[in-house]
């Protein structure tokens, strides 16, 4: 994954705007990758996974999005509430399925 | 659906004192556990590997006398950090995998240490 960062990333958004979270990743053999949603003091939480078998995966008003060539993956957030306000990670799995995470991006939803 | 608990949520303790992190499976037995570290505003780190029944791994850089780790059933694992100094002051996070369950984690809600 990248290297993990002295400062974090920030992404400011309307309320009802789509948001779109960018993420590079460093291992090309990397086959799984998730992206997780941090409140602040709590563990990460699970929001879409993709394989790299795949170039795009939908879920509830999240879409992951998969270039393998530029190792480079993103999550779109649809219609972003203040609810979505966090710090997202992206997350590869090695093959001891340890995660390995990204540096983040704060997500600050304004109203 | 399958959760992890952690205990305590939250710890204040003097330095040099010793502290437990617990790190439980609630409804599936995770023979593997994975411990992580996070600083302000950083991503989460991997510390170690706790494996039921074995010694731990330990990442490069990681102190395995200071971090103490203990895997003796299928659902409990416990970080002990030893000899606690302000710069071990630090949010620290367990996951295990759902055996069965493809590549999926599951998080504990975290343990914020500050060592006075």
């Amino acid at each position: 994954g990248e290297s993990v960062g002295l400062h974090l990333p920030t992404l400011s958004v309307q309320e009802g705007d789509n948001s779109i979270i960018n993420c590079a990743y460093s291992n090309s053999a990397s086959d799984y990758f998730i992206w997780y949603k941090q409140e602040s003091g709590k563990g990460p939480q699970f929001i879409i996974d993709i394989r790299s078998n795949m170039d795009k995966r939908q879920g509830q008003r999240v879409t992951v999005l998969l270039n393998k060539t530029v190792k480079h993956l993103s999550l779109q957030i649809a219609a972003t509430q203040p609810g979505d306000s966090a710090v997202y990670f992206c997350a590869e799995i090695g093959s001891a399925r340890q995660l390995t995470f990204g540096s983040g991006t704060q997500l600050t939803v304004l109203p | 659906g399958a959760v992890v608990s952690q205990h305590p949520s939250r710890v204040i303790c003097k330095s040099g004192t010793s502290v437990k992190i617990e790190c439980r499976s609630l409804d599936f037995q995770a023979t593997t556990m994975f411990w992580y570290r996070q600083f302000p505003k950083q991503s989460l780190m991997l510390m170690a590997t706790s494996n039921e029944g074995s010694k731990a791994t330990y990442e490069q850089g990681v102190e395995k006398d200071k971090f103490l780790i203990n895997h003796a059933s299928l659902t409990l694992s416990t970080l002990t950090v030893t000899s606690a100094h302000p710069e071990d002051s630090s949010f620290y996070i367990c996951s295990a995998p759902l055996t069965g369950g493809g590549e999926k984690l599951f998080f504990g809600s975290g343990t914020q240490l500050s060592v006075l």
